[in-house]
């Protein structure tokens, strides 16, 4: 069964604080994955990809690494800012005849605080 | 939100009423589709379309039909609704299969209360 799981749910941290969020991923034949961020009453926007032959993706303060061998990925927050606040979405593309199929986590919740 | 607009943005219903959301985008994408997003679930595809007048089905499609008549707008409706149905609903578009980065780009959602 094509499943993402992160971890963890939830996540409190300080201002200026770094942070890891995890991914774990049983999703068949891989495309790609993307981490999504989430803001309260928002649609998710994407915050990095990489495809199975990359293993890391850097967008700013946010770094992405990805392990196809054993199927985990990692986002890294440097430097937290309050805006960080948001739900961090780990999704895996599987590329299908028509569209494309995506495959979500349930999304790491996370709170900056000052 | 890249040029995808979703209409109504809040809605509170009743059981047992019909209730028809609408996407509408100009970025001119072939594929649109519709999540439904709860509480400790990922997204979950309802329906998607890969083409006017040309839909399948998701794997929450229960409950709910599409149309697209137009390769801008994608209506999602719910003939009954429930409130198993109660939940935020999101619209997303996409350019062509395949490719090395193609991406879904998501509206703002709506937010569904059925009572």
């Amino acid at each position: 069964k094509n499943q993402v799981e992160q971890s963890p749910q939830s996540l409190i941290i300080l201002e200026g604080k770094n942070c890891t969020l995890q991914c774990n991923y049983t999703v068949s034949p891989f495309s790609n994955l993307r981490w999504y961020k989430q803001d309260t009453g928002r649609g998710p926007v994407s915050l990095t990809i990489m495809t199975f032959s990359e293993n890391t993706k850097s967008n700013g303060r946010y770094t992405a690494t990805l392990d196809a061998d054993t199927k985990q990925s990692s986002l890294h927050i440097t430097a937290s800012q309050l805006s960080d606040s948001a739900s961090y979405i780990c999704v895996v593309t599987i590329v299908m005849e028509y569209g494309n199929k995506l495959v979500f986590g349930a999304g790491t919740i996370l709170r900056v605080k000052s | 939100d890249a040029g995808i607009t979703q209409s109504p943005r809040h809605k509170v219903t009743e059981t047992g009423t019909p209730v028809t959301l609408r996407c509408h985008q100009t970025e001119n994408h072939r594929y649109m589709y519709w999540y439904r997003q709860d509480p400790g679930h990922g997204l979950r595809l309802i329906h998607y379309s890969y083409g006017v007048k040309d839909t399948d089905k998701g794997e929450v499609s229960d409950g709910y039909s599409v149309s697209r008549s137009k390769t801008e707008d994608f209506l999602l409706t719910l003939e009954s609704a429930t409130s198993s149905q109660t939940s935020v609903y999101f619209c997303a578009i996409s350019g062509p299969a395949g490719g090395r980065y193609n991406e879904q780009f998501f509206g703002p959602g709506t937010r569904l209360t059925v009572l």
